[in-house]
């Protein structure tokens, strides 16, 4: 079946150094992609998105990437801060599925001072 | 503006009791969901909902049922809870099937007993 899975399950990071979080998905049909992160005893909070039609977009101190050909996505977080620290999700949203959203698993991103 | 609001944010049921959650939105987005979320899981979709009147299924449907009597209200009802329905539960809610954007109400942690 459809699924979007993250190669990392916590990565821990120094503050001022850049993050870089992963995730594959499977559906090669999904046309839309969103970043979501999540503090403890919260609901997800999005970050950025990106449609199919595209393989970059930037934020502020957020950057994300698509690519198609392998699948994969990636969460890049500029000058990481404690308030980072957080579970990231990746969701993928298959074309024609009543923009429904599959989740990846997170991962989970410590900020070390 | 509240977006979406979940309603209750705690309980604890005693196994066969039954309880309804309810998720209102403000924003007149057409699509609602319901999601749970468990320890070292992503969000995995139980129902959703397509416009007033209407329901399906989604990945993890089985012990829930929904109504969507009203636009804006998603309700998810236990029938017969059971210590396997305890999880955190996420309502969502976004414009319609092209729309880019969806917004998350803050949670229902539900332990069953």
């Amino acid at each position: 079946g459809e699924s979007v899975g993250l190669h990392l399950p916590t990565l821990s990071v120094q503050e001022g150094d850049n993050s870089i979080i992963n995730c594959a998905y499977s559906n090669s049909a999904s046309d839309y992609f969103i970043w979501y992160k999540q503090e403890s005893g919260k609901g997800p909070q999005f970050i950025i998105d990106i449609r199919s039609n595209m393989d970059k977009r930037q934020g502020q101190r957020v950057t994300v990437l698509l690519n198609k050909t392998v699948k994969h996505l990636s969460l890049q977080i500029a000058a990481t801060q404690p308030g980072d620290s957080a579970v990231y999700f990746c969701a993928e949203r298959g074309a024609g599925t009543a923009s429904k959203l599959t989740f990846g698993t997170g991962t989970r991103l410590q900020v070390t001072l | 503006n509240a977006g979406v609001t979940q309603t209750p944010k705690f309980r604890v049921l005693k196994t066969g009791q039954s309880m309804t959650l309810l998720c209102a939105q403000d924003m007149n987005h057409e699509y609602m969901y319901w999601y749970r979320q468990d320890p070292g899981m992503g969000l995995r979709l139980i129902h959703y909902s397509v416009g007033e009147g209407t329901t399906a299924k989604g990945e993890v449907p089985d012990g829930y049922n929904v109504s969507r009597l009203k636009k804006q209200n998603f309700l998810l009802g236990l029938e017969s809870a059971a210590p396997s329905q305890t999880s955190v539960y996420f309502c969502a809610s976004t414009k319609d099937s092209i729309g880019y954007g969806y917004t998350f109400g803050s949670g229902t942690r539900l332990t069953v007993v």
